[in-house]
């Protein structure tokens, strides 16, 4: 059982936005930064969204997110079949003292 | 750019002790702010953080897995390991490296990461 909970799976049609929710406690999400991964297949994850909202360099801004008490949102706009992948947030528990990271929700493109 | 690239055995018996090691290349490991990571993802499953090291050799290890888990750096060889010892079967995982940069408590997002290695853990 993870200490962030996201939806098991979402969908939507190409060109659609889908959102991704991550929902935790005023330990994790509620004071500290969220970052958000996308795991493609067979390869490993890599970084989308770091706290709370900023993008990497090189990640396009079809994708977002934001923060509002102790959930966080991960938006996609304009979805591709190549979006189709496991998303993941993370970010720090200060009660566990480690990073904690939700059971991943798995995006497919229709 | 840096890259990260893990090694070490696919398979380890029970109650013996995992060996991972992972290559640092296109930078220096002795580089300033960067605690070093090992990520676990269990077969099927989410990620599950192990621990950090930085340069000064202050780590941060997951409360779970701390009596059992230690992340050292060699930077002659500009690389970091992973020993995690009494493994079970519950260990089999891909373990990945990767790279935080700054405080890992404010700062905890991981960029980049290996590409991963599975361990099973059998007799």
């Amino acid at each position: 059982q993870s200490v962030l909970t996201q939806p098991p799976s979402v969908s939507a049609a190409p060109g659609q936005k889908v959102t991704i929710s991550c929902s935790g406690s005023s330990s994790n999400i509620g004071n500290n930064y969220v970052s958000w991964y996308q795991q493609l297949p067979g390869t490993a994850p890599k970084v989308l969204i770091y706290d709370n909202n900023k993008r990497p360099s090189g990640i396009p801004d079809r994708f977002s997110g934001s923060k509002s008490g102790t959930s966080a949102t991960l938006g996609i706009t304009g979805l591709q079949t190549g979006d189709e992948a496991d998303y993941y947030c993370g970010t720090w528990d200060s009660s566990l003292s480690t990073v904690v990271f939700g059971g991943g929700t798995k995006l497919t493109v229709l | 750019q840096v890259q990260l690239q893990e090694s070490g055995p696919g398979l380890v018996k029970p109650s013996q002790t995992l060996s991972l090691t992972c290559n640092v290349s296109g930078g220096s490991i002795s580089s300033g702010g960067y605690c070093w990571t090992w990520i676990r993802q269990h077969p099927g499953r989410g990620l599950e953080w192990i621990g950090c090291i930085y340069y000064s050799g202050s780590s941060y290890y997951n409360p779970s897995l701390r009596s059992r888990v230690t992340i050292s750096v060699d930077t002659s060889k500009n690389q970091f390991s992973l020993k995690l010892t009494s493994v079970t079967a519950a260990d089999t995982a891909v373990y990945y490296c990767a790279r935080v940069k700054g405080d890992i408590v404010v700062d905890n997002w991981f960029d980049p990461w290996g590409q991963g290695t599975l361990v099973t853990v059998s007799s």
